[in-house]
């Protein structure tokens, strides 16, 4: 009964590689997020969906593509890995995209070698 | 540890005594501030929130105040428990222009509470 769930929970990959981490959320929110903490644990965020639309697309390189499928998953998919992508990527997702809480799910450490 | 070399700020308190954890936000657009706690190896968790039009809230064991004038949002846990150990973050909501609907996060305070 995870609220907010993604996969793989860690992502060990070589430089170059193309890799993907799913979130699915099944609290029946409309709006879906991709957060990136780095080292320092800074927690910013990437992207944002409502109702499968973005609506957020922060300065992020275009290697970083997501995806909606359908409200309830929202999946980053990652061309050409590179080592500063080393970093914890955290979905959550919120009942609006209006001023509500997040709900964020356990977060996927990936490791660029 | 993981905290080990990241010089975030950090508060140690005793078990029982109460915690206050400061944040200074940049926007003073801003309509909604959140508080979270992130223990190691976890995502935030939420802790309380509160709207731009309110200056304080109160929750269970957990206090916001909300300070417009300085930009300022402070925590206020009392009877601080080891379980509370952990990184908290505040964050604001952005009301206008290239910040709307975003969740900007502060650095992080590391809280240790000694048994």
């Amino acid at each position: 009964d995870t609220a907010v769930s993604q996969t793989p929970k860690y992502l060990v990959t070589q430089m170059g590689n193309d890799k993907s981490i799913k979130c699915e959320q099944n609290l029946g929110h409309d709006t879906m997020y991709w957060y990136k903490q780095d080292s320092k644990k800074f927690l910013k965020i990437m992207f944002s969906y409502n109702n499968k639309e973005l609506i957020i697309n922060e300065t992020v390189p275009n290697r970083f593509s997501p995806k909606s499928p359908d409200k309830a998953h929202l999946n980053l998919h990652i061309n050409s890995l590179e080592l500063g992508d080393s970093a914890v990527y955290f979905c959550a997702s919120s009942l609006t995209s209006g001023p509500n809480e997040q709900f964020f799910g356990p977060g996927t450490r990936l490791t660029v070698l | 540890g993981e905290s080990v070399g990241l010089h975030l700020p950090t508060l140690s308190v005793q078990e029982g005594d109460n915690s206050i954890i400061n944040c200074a936000y940049s926007n003073s657009a801003s309509d909604y501030f959140i508080w979270y706690k992130q223990e190691s190896g976890k995502g935030p968790q939420f802790i309380i929130d509160i709207r731009s039009n309110m200056d304080k809230r109160q929750g269970q064991r957990v206090t916001v105040l909300l300070n417009k004038t300085v930009k300022h949002l402070s925590l206020q846990i009392a009877a601080t428990q080891p379980g509370d150990s952990a990184v908290y973050f505040c964050a604001e909501r952005g009301a206008g222009g290239t910040s709307y609907g975003k969740l900007t996060f502060g650095q992080g305070t590391i809280l240790t509470v000694h048994p």
